[in-house]
């Protein structure tokens, strides 16, 4: 079954304290990882995908980096707009169609 | 804005009772997807239709059924509802349910079972 754990749950960073925040994953046949955020009361919205083993995507001040384990999403000089709940997922094929598995997120929350 | 609409917003019904939550995918989307999302199991895959066709199924309850209709909008029903159901229902939309396409989430629907 493939699985997808996020870390930490939660982190709590003052405003220019860069980070990482972390995601590894079990699946056969990754066909993509992908990186969401999500703010309260509202649907995850995209923000990477990645595809293969040492690919790096970056917008602003957040750059995904993929190796064939885990994921990081490192946040530089975070700004408190950062805060929101960042979500991974990754996408395999089962019996013919492609599945999504979405890790529990990790609620980041930044302070001025 | 995501082009996902999801209706109502809120929701708060009674156990035993059957509740009908709508989607209108982004335009020109054909594939619509299911999510669950409650706090201690995350997002949770229930059904994706492409084109009117059910295409997968992930945890989707008995009680629970979808469909897509000709105008690809597509609709939850969910019955006999029950305490743990209460959660947040979530429809995304995608070109066609390809591999590599990112997937666009609506504002979702908080259901509260009382």
């Amino acid at each position: 079954e493939d699985q997808v754990t996020q870390s930490p749950e939660a982190l709590r960073l003052q405003e220019g304290e860069s980070s990482s925040l972390n995601c590894s994953y079990t699946v056969s046949g990754l066909r993509g990882l992908f990186w969401y955020r999500q703010d309260p009361g509202k649907g995850p919205e995209f923000l990477f995908t990645l595809y293969s083993a040492g690919e790096e995507k970056e917008k602003e001040r957040l750059k995904a980096t993929l190796t064939k384990k885990e994921s990081f999403l490192h946040i530089t000089a975070p700004k408190p707009e950062d805060s929101a709940t960042y979500l991974c997922a990754v996408q395999a094929v089962k019996s013919g169609y492609s599945t999504l598995t979405f890790g529990k997120g990790t609620m980041l929350l930044v302070s001025p | 804005d995501s082009g996902v609409t999801q209706t109502p917003k809120h929701l708060i019904t009674a156990t035993g009772q059957r509740v009908t939550l709508r989607c209108s995918p982004r335009s020109g989307d054909l594939s619509v997807y299911w999510y669950q999302q409650s706090l201690d199991q995350g997002l949770q895959f229930l059904i994706q239709y492409y084109n009117g066709e059910e295409r997968a199924k992930g945890n989707i309850l008995e009680r629970f059924s979808a469909q897509q209709f000709p105008d690809l909008h597509s609709e939850l029903n969910l019955s006999s509802l029950e305490l743990g159901d209460s959660a947040l229902y979530f429809c995304a939309s995608s070109g066609r349910g390809a591999l590599g396409e990112k997937l666009f989430f609506g504002s979702g629907t908080q259901l509260s079972v009382l």
